[in-house]
């Protein structure tokens, strides 16, 4: 089944210990991104990445690090969690590019305390 | 820069109502538009996408949009909306191959 997955779906942090969202898809799409979503503000790009080894900022990268070592993983890192970083994230891929169909996984939530 | 202002944050309808999610962007370019739908604890799937083209846009479960390059508007229709339709919608908005800009959403309730 063609798919994103997202590890884990619900996490509890304290502030500065350090994370890794994991997101994966099997469609052997170029582009990838993540974002997170917030009451009242919908979603953001956090990073996205149109290649392996190619990544670049969204709209509100800060505080967040992105690597594309494989084309089918691209995981989230949180160096130093904030209570600010608290919320819904997503990951999606596409064939190519952000005019692509979107697939989304299932979304991770977090809480920084 | 390229932005999406969706009029409503919500909008509750009847069953078997016909429903109008208002969407306007802000661009300087040609844009690809589109609208996402995501039902409660789910990630976000298309519901439909302008890319050229026709201006009317037929997408899944009955909805459709029409693209209006003067009022640069793309506004979300159903003529008779379902119980499971119930869910929030996304506009969003492409200038080139690289950005993804979504709006707020706009959660939309049918009532029996």
């Amino acid at each position: 089944e063609a798919q994103v997955t997202q590890n884990p779906r619900y996490l509890i942090t304290v502030t500065g210990k350090k994370l890794t969202v994991t997101c994966s898809q099997n469609m052997n799409h170029e582009y990838m991104s993540w974002y997170r979503q917030d009451p009242g503000l919908g979603l953001r790009q956090i990073y996205y990445s149109m290649n392996v080894e190619v990544t670049d900022k969204g709209d509100v990268p800060e505080g967040y690090k992105v690597s594309r070592k494989e084309k089918r993983n691209f995981p989230l890192i949180l160096e130093s969690p904030s209570p600010n970083q608290t919320s819904l994230y997503f990951c999606a891929s596409s064939l190519d590019r952000a005019y692509d169909e979107q697939y989304f996984g299932p979304g991770t939530r977090l809480t920084v305390t | 820069a390229q932005s999406v202002t969706q009029l409503d944050s919500q909008v509750p309808v009847f069953e078997e109502a016909p429903v109008e999610l208002r969407c306007n962007y802000s661009s300087s370019v040609s844009v690809y538009l589109f609208w996402y739908v995501q039902y409660p604890n789910q990630g976000l799937q298309l519901l439909l996408k302008y890319l050229s083209g026709s201006t009317l846009v037929k997408g899944i479960n009955g909805f459709e949009a029409e693209f209006n390059k003067s009022q640069t508007s793309f506004h979300l229709r159903k003529p008779s909306v379902h119980i499971s339709d119930t869910a929030e919608y996304f506009c969003a908005v492409s200038e080139d191959t690289d950005k993804l800009i979504f709006g707020t959403g706009t959660r939309l309730q049918v009532f029996p």
